[in-house]
């Protein structure tokens, strides 16, 4: 049972503009939550992260937004950037006791010249 | 910076094959965790470990088993290799923090 979801597998935004790559988690539980950014042939790279405590966590051209009544959090990337083409991984876990993460099955980002 | 090292990028096997997938760690991490990555399923638990000598089954633990004699050594096991683990593979460490680390995967094809 997947328990965070990135329910769009794909997404294409030009240069300049806003992307917004989107993720749901079902576990009431979790209580922090990371973005993982993937090149092909390369493992995740940690971007941003956000605890629960908070609604917004910013980081230069990144910024995550967490809506915990929701269970949705969303990340924004403005001005998008070419480099930025990658995969897009939102994980979740849980502060106290085993931290684990649980990933949703990640969004491709094209970002078009 | 953590650096986490994977002891292939590309490996081909053959069904029935038992195959080590070795990941080395240098930051000291207490924390190592094994994944595979398929299209369209994200990224998925097979093994991990908190300490040396100790593991722990993750989401996705049956065809595979790990060692860890040393804490910057995590090593994945295919007893018997079948074309259904035929996949990317994901090593990462991690410390007190929530934040994994992660190698550059193993792409491993069983013909």
């Amino acid at each position: 049972d997947q328990q965070v979801k990135q329910n769009s597998p794909s997404l294409s935004v030009q240069e300049g503009r806003i992307s917004i790559l989107n993720c749901d988690y079902t576990n009431s539980m979790f209580d922090y939550f990371l973005w993982y950014k993937k090149y092909p042939a390369e493992g995740p790279t940690f971007l941003i992260s956000i605890s629960s405590i908070k609604d917004k966590n910013e980081d230069g051209r990144f910024t995550v937004f967490l809506n915990k009544s929701a269970k949705h959090l969303s990340l924004h990337i403005v001005p998008s950037q070419p480099g930025d083409s990658a995969v897009y991984f939102c994980a979740a876990s849980r502060q106290t006791g085993a931290n684990n993460l649980f990933f949703g099955t990640g969004t491709r980002l094209t970002v078009i010249p | 910076d953590v650096k986490v090292t994977q002891s292939s990028r590309y490996l081909v096997k053959r069904t029935g094959e038992k195959v080590f997938l070795e990941c080395v760690q240098d930051m000291d991490h207490e924390n190592m965790f094994w994944y595979r990555q398929d299209p369209g399923l994200g990224l998925r638990l097979i093994y991990f470990s908190y300490d040396v000598k100790m593991k722990e089954k993750g989401d996705i633990p049956e065809g595979y088993s790990v060692s860890r004699e040393k804490k910057e050594r995590f090593s994945l096991i295919l007893e018997s290799a079948s074309t259904n683990q035929t996949s990317m593979y994901l090593c990462a460490s991690s410390s007190g923090s929530i934040e994994q680390y992660f190698g550059p995967g193993t792409r491993l094809t069983v013909t």
